[in-house]
């Protein structure tokens, strides 16, 4: 039982490039989500999804996309990368899409936008 | 949508000492309440969580409280030792989505 897996760890890109953040978890939970952490900033919600093939946005979402085709896996696409979008992103599942409780949390990806 | 803040965003104690760090609510129907403790270059991990028909939860040195009346809820640190030094971060969840705090970095002296 691995928990939420995110790849990659870091990574680099250059203004206009794009990437795909995964995300996955093995725990048949319902409930997906991003965000993005920014000094001061706290952690902000970016998509979420409460199964497969739903999707909504949160806080800040634009410059993102997502899908859930399945339950484990939720990926989070920058199409057009922009510096704004350097940022530490963590992804988050909850067994429950409706009752809250046991939110877990993947290590993160830093993404370094140049 | 729901709005938290969060105060102060840096606490120093003394070991020994207790912490309390402090967070507003804007949605009424907000109904869970977790609070997150992050070390450096770590991710969020859940520490305590308060439900809205629960006034007060402790576990050891770990206490939250809520009053939905006001809109507010309180993390309080009792007997503070330098391994509690973070990061933490409170939320509220309404309507399927968990909403953050800026957080407050703890330090706590020797």
């Amino acid at each position: 039982n691995a928990g939420v897996t995110q790849t990659p760890k870091f990574q680099v890109l250059k203004t206009g490039q794009s990437m795909t953040l995964q995300c996955a978890q093995d725990m048949n939970h319902e409930y997906m989500s991003w965000y993005r952490q920014d000094p001061g900033m706290g952690l902000r919600l970016i998509h979420y999804s409460v199964g497969a093939g739903i999707t909504d946005q949160g806080e800040v979402p634009n410059g993102y996309n997502v899908s859930r085709s399945t339950t484990e896996d939720f990926p989070l696409r920058l199409l057009s990368a922009a510096p704004s979008q350097t940022s530490v992103y963590f992804c988050a599942s909850s067994p429950n899409r409706d009752r809250a409780y046991g939110y877990t949390f993947g290590s993160g990806t830093r993404l370094t936008v140049v | 949508g729901e709005n938290v803040e969060q105060h102060p965003s840096t606490l120093s104690v003394q070991e020994g000492d207790s912490a309390v760090i402090k967070c507003t609510y804007s949605d009424s129907a907000s109904n869970y309440f977790p609070w997150y403790k992050q070390e450096l270059g770590k991710r969020p991990q859940l520490i305590i969580d308060i439900r809205s028909n629960v006034g007060e939860k402790k576990d050891q040195r770990i206490a939250v409280t809520l009053n939905k009346t006001a809109k507010h809820f309180s993390l309080h640190i009792t007997e503070t030792q330098p391994e509690d030094s973070a990061v933490y971060f409170c939320a509220a969840r309404g309507f399927q989505k968990l909403v953050f705090g800026t957080g407050t970095r703890l330090l706590v002296s020797p």
